[in-house]
């Protein structure tokens, strides 16, 4: 089965660059969110997107935006990175459509490290 | 607000023992989902096991089953015949269909699996 993909899956940048993390769900699924995970921690949630429209923001910096797009497929743009910003970047989907009970599925991850 | 509880940093288990992991919660919500997520050494989020708040019935994937205790808030993962592979970070998460499907993590109980 098609799961979630993410690119790229590592990343590294200096400070004050930019990065920007693309997402692409499980076909037919209508929700996209951003989880951020940094070194031993458990994952925080970003933002998400209902049907290509902003639905929820979490702990999202100001420096951090994100879209979504006609495709269905999510961009999660940061600029001026900061040392701090380095962590597993997860981009999850899910359906409201189905029977899956609300479960979301998560990619990979990209990691990103700013030096 | 929901929060998620794990109060098991770390545990071990010998090989096809059985282990049990705990996980409680607060909220106020009626109607919510709980979720185990496993992620291994490579990072990767997997979704082990959910449990629909309004069904009494425990849920069970293969070795894997839940003890969900509605009243007490709590919702527990067994780990059955435990496995050399099951060895990870396995985080308890909650969320709820006024949440926007936003997940709320644990902090993470991290799995040692010993042959």
């Amino acid at each position: 089965a098609a799961g979630v993909i993410q690119s790229p899956r590592h990343l590294i940048k200096e400070k004050r660059e930019t990065a920007t993390l693309k997402c692409y769900p499980i076909p037919r699924h209508d929700t996209v969110y951003w989880y951020q995970q940094g070194p031993g921690q458990d994952p925080q949630f970003l933002i998400s997107f209902y049907e290509k429209m902003q639905s929820d923001k979490g702990s999202i910096p100001d420096r951090f935006s994100a879209q979504q797009f006609s495709d269905y497929h999510s961009e999660l743009n940061m600029s001026s990175l900061e040392l701090g910003d380095s962590a597993l970047y997860f981009c999850a989907s899910s359906s409201t459509g189905d029977n899956s009970g609300n479960t979301i599925y998560f990619g990979e991850g990209s990691w990103l490290t700013v030096v | 607000a929901q929060t998620v509880t794990q109060s098991q940093p770390e545990m071990s288990v010998q090989e096809a023992e059985t282990v049990t992991l705990s996980c409680t919660y607060d909220t106020s919500e009626n109607n919510y989902y709980l979720f185990w997520y496993k992620q291994p050494p490579s990072r990767q989020m997997i979704l082990v096991i959910r449990q629909e708040a309004y069904k009494q019935q425990n849920a069970t994937e293969n070795r894997f089953s839940v003890n969900f205790q509605k009243a007490a808030k709590s919702f527990s993962l067994k780990i059955s015949d435990s496995q050399l592979g099951d060895t990870a970070m396995y985080f308890c998460a909650f969320t709820h269909n006024n949440a926007g499907n936003m997940l709320t993590f644990g902090g993470g109980t991290r799995l040692m699996v010993k042959p």
